[in-house]
């Protein structure tokens, strides 16, 4: 049983430099999130899928920011431009159908690092 | 919009029982949610309340009061790896397609 990976696990870059990250969700789920979690705080909502269709976006989501799930499995989220202040844990997520049991599963994560 | 509160960290005793209250506004109320996250891990789903009441899943059970907006996460028979930190979640969002989260709750287990 193949859960949500994501890749890279960790990444560090220059300010101003853009990053890319990728997420493979399971296979069978067609939703998929996109949540950021700095430390000692819960994860922040930023956008979810349903199938390639972007459903939401949240407002943290700034036009520097970008997702996209062009097949309806796997997601990219580009951030163009990073500061120092996008430094955190990118989490994605996915489910089968809406969560009307309340359950995500999620990855491991993106350590992004903006120096 | 949503608002979720809980405290923000919790010490106890392995073999005791713990309670993690939260609290919750929200527009509208479809169930509470609960992750575990240990530290450079994903969230992991606990429970997950749509009804009053109180729902056991071995050591940890968890409950809703829907009309005083409230619920808790109750573990027992604390082990050292319950060391985690703790969040509660509602659906969200203006299409509540999501899940909002809690600033969770640092549980330590001390021996």
């Amino acid at each position: 049983d193949t859960g949500v990976s994501q890749d890279p696990r960790h990444k560090i870059t220059k300010r101003g430099q853009n990053v890319t990250f990728r997420c493979d969700p399971i296979s069978e789920h067609n939703r998929l999130y996109w949540y950021r979690q700095t430390l000692g705080q819960g994860p922040e909502f930023l956008t979810y899928f349903q199938n390639e269709a972007q459903l939401e976006k949240s407002r943290l989501l700034s036009d520097r920011f970008s997702a996209e799930r062009p097949k309806g499995s796997f997601s990219t989220l580009e951030i163009q431009r990073t500061e120092q202040g996008d430094s955190a844990m990118y989490l994605c997520a996915s489910s089968l159908g809406p969560i009307n049991t309340g359950e995500l599963f999620f990855g491991e994560g993106s350590r992004l690092t903006v120096l | 919009g949503q608002s979720l509160e809980q405290p923000s960290e919790v010490t106890a005793v392995e073999g005791a029982i713990v309670q993690i209250n939260c609290t919750y506004q929200t527009s509208g109320f479809y169930g509470l949610s609960w992750y575990q996250q240990h530290d450079g891990g994903a969230p992991t789903f606990l429970s997950y309340n749509a009804l009053d009441g109180l729902e056991e899943t071995g050591r940890f059970s968890s409950f809703l009061s829907r009309s005083d907006s409230y619920g808790y996460l109750l573990l027992q028979e604390l082990q050292m790896k319950d060391s985690a930190s703790y969040f509660c979640a509602v659906k969200g969002g203006g299409s509540q397609g999501n899940l909002i989260f809690g600033k969770g709750t640092k549980l330590s287990v001390k021996p």
